[in-house]
């Protein structure tokens, strides 16, 4: 399938500002997302980006979307220790999702 | 409340035995899927199925069966179970068109084959 590629750990300071990145190469995906996984949990939909957008916010979250260079990256602002979990990205391609491996953020006090 | 309802949660088993892991939807979604999580690996696509009595292989289908008899059910079948089965499998349903919801996922089955 298609290739989804995100760097795979992560680490940052309570408070601080995350940023996890993800390249795609299928350039007829119209819908990217974002996934968090916490631990002993199933995938939930984060948020997701319609592929003729630059940038979605929603409350923490700031999705930034560049389809030139079929980059993506999730923002998250005054990240917390709950926001410790695997994120994964993802592109769509018709009915099928391509996902990246995971990024696992671990936030430290 | 919309769901994906995966059972067991846990499961235990030998080598040889054949096992099923269940996987149902309240969603109405034709789409259904399964996939096999391990570390380092990511998500890989065992199978997946399109609607009902359509089925079609993903990236890892060797050593599973699966049906899909009714609109809501899609379960996981393994026939005789080896160790390299082991694994944490979720059970993923759609819209044929995906959009903006994505997959909706179970919780997850972890397996472990002794």
């Amino acid at each position: 399938g298609e290739d989804v590629e995100q760097s795979l750990f992560l680490s940052v300071r309570e408070g601080d500002s995350s940023v996890i990145n993800c390249t795609y190469t299928d350039s007829s995906s119209t819908y990217l997302y974002w996934y968090k996984q916490e631990p002993g949990a199933g995938l939930q939909l984060l948020t997701y980006i319609f592929s003729n957008m630059d940038m979605k916010q929603d409350q923490r979250l700031t999705v930034l979307l560049n389809k030139k260079d079929k980059h993506l990256s999730l923002r998250i602002a005054d990240t917390q220790t709950g926001d410790s979990a695997i994120y994964f990205c993802a592109s769509n391609s018709g009915y099928a999702l391509n996902f990246g491996k995971g990024t696992s953020l671990l936030v430290t006090p | 409340e919309a769901q994906v309802t995966q059972n067991p949660r846990y499961l235990i088993t030998v080598t040889g035995k054949k096992l099923t892991v269940t996987c149902s939807q309240n969603m109405n979604h034709e789409y259904m899927s399964w996939y096999r999580q391990d570390p380092g690996l990511g998500l890989r696509q065992i199978y997946y199925s399109m609607n009902v009595e359509v089925t079609d292989k993903g990236d890892v289908p060797e050593g599973y069966k699966v049906s899909r008899k009714e609109k809501r059910n899609f379960p996981l079948i393994l026939e005789s179970p080896s160790p390299n089965q082991t694994s944490l499998y979720f059970c993923a349903s759609s819209t044929n068109t995906v959009g903006a919801y994505g997959y909706t996922f179970g919780s997850g089955t972890r397996l472990t084959v002794v």
